[in-house]
């Protein structure tokens, strides 16, 4: 358990509908990313959050939206899916001196999202 | 913009030979950290090494070693004495700037398959 707490695992949808993935960071860790994954491609960076704050953007849709609560967990919207939007959609956490040895993430395990 | 590249879709390796997986990258800032990923076909991602700019000595864990070539940008993954475990996708992954918790940038990845 790497600490960083993805649900659902999986989830399948329609298309034009609506779902909300949710992420847990590693306790003590205040910044939050969201990455997408389509079939054998890179992870693409959403956005970030820092201490609720939207610190970064990066490639996110206008129909995907998301926020960071006062208890740290994070939501990613996602909205009028389509059939592109399968994907493994990740989320990560760290922490500035989070003493890590690598100043890198803590990933959790993803969200396959699959619409039909 | 930072970007990363890696220009091996796929490698098949004989086990028990090195690997080499290669990475370029592209920056502006002087201060920036390279980290290699591997995702396996469970779809986690696993932290392997990392490495900051300003450090002297290429950084090491276990088999896996960075060739780290500042000059010509280049941030190439060894590993050593290949297991069929390492069969995975490999990400080359680059945070901009000295803040920890900015966003980490991934290239498109390698994947690697280890032969009997």
């Amino acid at each position: 358990d790497s600490g960083v707490t993805q649900t659902p695992k999986h989830l399948i949808t329609a298309t034009g509908q609506r779902v909300t993935l949710r992420c847990s960071p590693r306790s003590g860790d205040l910044s939050v990313y969201w990455y997408q994954q389509s079939l054998d491609q890179g992870l693409q960076f959403l956005i970030q959050y820092y201490n609720g704050e939207e610190r970064a953007k990066g490639n996110i849709l206008e129909r995907f939206s998301a926020q960071q609560f006062p208890d740290l967990h994070s939501e990613l919207n996602l909205s009028s899916l389509e059939l592109g939007d399968s994907a493994l959609y990740f989320c990560a956490s760290s922490s500035v001196g989070s003493g890590t040895g690598a100043y890198g993430y803590t990933f959790g395990s993803g969200t396959r999202l699959t619409v039909v | 913009a930072q970007k990363i590249t890696q220009t091996q879709p796929g490698m098949f390796v004989q086990e028990k030979e090195a690997v080499t997986l290669d990475c370029t990258y592209d920056t502006s800032d002087p201060s920036y950290g390279l980290f290699w990923y591997k995702q396996p076909s469970s779809g986690e991602m696993i932290f392997l090494i990392y490495q900051g700019s300003y450090d002297q000595q290429n950084a090491t864990e276990g088999r896996y070693s960075l060739n780290f070539q500042k000059a010509r940008k280049s941030a190439n993954l060894v590993i050593s004495a290949s297991q069929l475990g390492d069969s995975a996708m490999y990400f080359c992954a680059m945070r901009e700037g000295i803040y920890r918790d900015d966003k980490i940038i991934f290239g498109k990845g390698t994947r690697l398959h280890i032969l009997p």
